[in-house]
């Protein structure tokens, strides 16, 4: 069981569907964060929110769009995907930006049809 | 260009014996992590090593970090099964990112 929930843990979507992924952590974190993460290969940073603030962007295709509601949720919504976006999504927070460890979530596995 | 290199990339190891994998990164950084992930699954904090010297234990798995060198080692004693998994370290770099290595991919065979 980890502390960062996510949901869906699988999803299936085609290329002109729109959906969104979430995150969910009680820790009392300030900062959070997705990955993607492609087969046998390490993460790699998406995005840093630091106190619900958007802090990091790694020059990300904007048919990925972040959203921190609020303190314990982060949503990532999904537009237009490409069949290389197929991978697993990993959210991860901490108590803030400057303090590690990272506590990562189960991931969501996507496939793009 | 920041490197973070994780050798070997696959180890088979055989149940009962010593091994170690070793972790090199090419740029300062007074903070280290090791992160264990089971296929398909996420990643598991293992260990958080802060400074020049230090040293963690857990079980059979032992971690040391030497900033001067830049080499980070986790060594696995009397290896079993349940160790089988990717062993990613990850370096701490500007703006408090996490620098990943490519994983060192562990099978414990019996």
């Amino acid at each position: 069981d980890t502390e960062v929930t996510q949901t869906p843990k699988h999803l299936v979507m085609g290329m002109t569907n729109k959906k969104s992924l979430k995150c969910e952590q009680h820790m009392g974190h300030r900062a959070m964060y997705w990955y993607k993460q492609k087969a046998k290969k390490p993460p790699e940073l998406m995005f840093v929110y630091s106190y619900e603030k958007l802090s990091i962007n790694e020059s990300v295709p904007s048919r990925f769009s972040p959203e921190c509601p609020n303190s314990s949720l982060l949503n990532l919504h999904l537009h237009a995907l490409q069949p290389e976006d197929s991978a697993l999504y990993l959210c991860a927070s901490s108590e803030t930006q400057l303090a590690q460890p990272q506590h990562f979530g189960d991931g969501t596995r996507l496939s793009i049809l | 260009e920041l490197k973070v290199e994780q050798n070997p990339l696959f180890l088979s190891m055989q149940e009962g014996k010593n091994y170690t994998i070793y972790c090199n990164y090419s740029t300062t950084s007074d903070r280290l992590y090791w992160y264990r992930q089971d296929p398909g699954k996420s990643l598991e904090s293992l260990f958080v090593l802060l400074s020049n010297g230090a040293v963690k234990q857990e079980g059979r798995l032992m971690a040391s970090l030497d900033t001067k060198a830049r080499l980070s080692t986790l060594h696995i004693t009397a290896a079993v099964h349940d160790l089988s998994a990717t062993y990613f370290c990850a370096v701490v770099v500007g703006n408090n990112r996490l620098a990943f290595g490519k994983g060192n991919q562990v099978v414990v065979i019996p």
